[in-house]
């Protein structure tokens, strides 16, 4: 079954307003990874953690590395149209890599 | 520069026929996956290899067998197709330094 709890599910926001959603996980990860997916095409790597308690930043994107290795969260900030997508957290364990179901993202201008 | 490339995009099986997806890479990559994505349950892992001769079993390998003889290369294979493997399939690769993993566009399969 599903290792990696994501949510929500889907989030419908107003151009602008900041994002934010999570992934838990009863198995500790070496490595929390945060994709984005458009539509008809593969997910794509927006931000990595390697440590336990990391906060990295991309642009509009930070994300955090939970302190107990079971948790992280991904925030956007001041979102625009093209920030629509599928959002997917991964965890990272040893050689296999592990998916959550998925955020999905639309943006009303 | 072409990354992971998987053929074909597209395809439609009767129940019971067999098929063989291919994942190529040209990163010199030593990890390759191989995940399946369902509506509302996200990537889900089937098999997975961490090197040429390698393969191991994910989270849903049932129905499904893959091979590595060539590194850049890993293939997977249905051998009696069913209705509940209808989804879209993606490859993805990984260095062994590196953390990202690059995807394929996906291969859309069908099963009627």
């Amino acid at each position: 079954g599903q290792q990696l709890n994501q949510s929500p599910q889907s989030m419908f926001i107003q151009e602008g307003e900041d994002v934010s959603m999570n992934c838990t996980s009863s198995s500790i990860f070496n490595t929390w990874l945060w994709y984005k997916q458009d539509p008809g095409e593969g997910p794509v790597l927006l931000i990595a953690l390697y440590k336990a308690g990391e906060l990295t930043s991309n642009g509009r994107l930070t994300a955090q590395f939970g302190i107990t290795r079971k948790d992280s969260f991904l925030n956007i900030s001041a979102s625009i149209p093209s920030d629509v997508g599928i959002y997917f957290c991964a965890g990272q364990r040893n050689n296999d890599m592990r998916f959550g179901a998925g955020t999905r993202l639309t943006v009303k201008p | 520069n072409a990354g992971v490339t998987q053929t074909p995009k597209f395809r439609v099986l009767k129940t019971g026929q067999s098929m063989t997806l291919l994942c190529a890479q040209d990163m010199n990559h030593e990890y390759m996956y191989w995940y399946r994505q369902d509506p509302g349950m996200g990537l889900r892992l089937i098999h997975y290899s961490v090197g040429e001769g390698t393969t191991a079993k994910g989270e849903v390998p049932d129905g499904y067998n893959v091979s590595r003889l060539k590194k850049q290369n890993f293939l997977l294979g249905l051998e009696s197709a069913a209705p509940s493997q209808t989804s879209v399939y993606f490859c993805a690769s990984r260095g062994t330094g590196g953390t990202e993993a690059f995807f394929g566009q996906g291969t859309r399969l069908t099963v009627v």
